[in-house]
């Protein structure tokens, strides 16, 4: 079974600048998806990102951003210029490629609480 | 667009009885998932409906069933409730099987449970 783990469980950042939200996973399979969700208090989860595992190039949307190191099987997001509205819980989530065998759903992390101090 | 809607928002069901939760999955999706999650945890995968069928399931009781119907909504029960279900009931829906697409789940508000 694959597992996520999110080691940092609360994150503070000043608003404008950078911050990078830690995630790592197991896995024996070479096919995968990582994503990160993010859950502001209104509890709606919002997809922020989302890799392919086959894609070496490393996912971007507009100011977020992940690492992903397959071999260290790594997947930080930086969250640039960080905004008031970032604050919100973050999860690392982890699929399957493949449909069947119980893979179909989504593994998370426990979340990082992401604090914008202003 | 409709998003993913849930009824009811909240609920506070007493241990021993039983209750249903429903989902309304984005247009234009045929695919829902349900959630569990506690406090201060992440998600945790319950089940999985396509084509009114469960698909796959997480590591749950048999306490835990669901349905869906024709038109792709769904229905998650609890039978027997344990104080241990008190949560917020997520449900998430994607177009089409997981092999066949990138797979974005978009989620619901949620319905937070509360056991007494």
């Amino acid at each position: 079974a694959q597992t996520v783990t999110q080691s940092q469980p609360e994150m503070s950042v000043q608003e404008a600048e950078t911050v990078t939200l830690s995630c790592t996973y197991d896995t024996s399979e070479s096919d995968y998806y990582l994503f990160w969700y993010k859950q502001p208090p209104s509890r709606q989860m919002i997809l922020v990102i989302r890799q392919e595992a086959y894609k070496q190039q490393n996912a971007t949307e507009n100011r977020f951003s992940v690492n992903f190191q397959k071999a260290a099987k790594s997947f930080s997001l930086k969250i640039s210029d960080s905004q008031l509205g970032d604050a919100a819980m973050y999860f690392c989530a982890y699929r399957s490629f493949y449909s069947g065998g119980g893979a179909d759903g989504l593994t998370f992390g426990k979340g990082t609480h992401l604090i914008i101090q202003p | 667009d409709a998003g993913v809607t849930q009824s009811p928002t909240h609920l506070i069901k007493t241990r021993g009885q039983q209750v249903t939760l429903r989902c309304s999955p984005k247009s234009g999706h045929d695919t829902v998932s349900w959630y569990q999650q506690a406090l201060g945890q992440g998600p945790q995968f319950i089940f999985q409906y396509y084509e009114e069928e469960e698909r796959q399931r997480g590591n749950f009781p048999d306490r835990f069933s669901g349905h869906q119907f024709p038109n792709y909504s769904s229905e998650l029960n609890v039978n027997a409730l344990l104080l241990g279900d008190s949560a917020l009931y997520l449900c998430a829906s994607s177009e089409g099987l997981a092999a066949l697409s990138s797979y974005e789940q978009y989620f619901g508000p949620g319905t937070r449970l509360t056991v007494t």
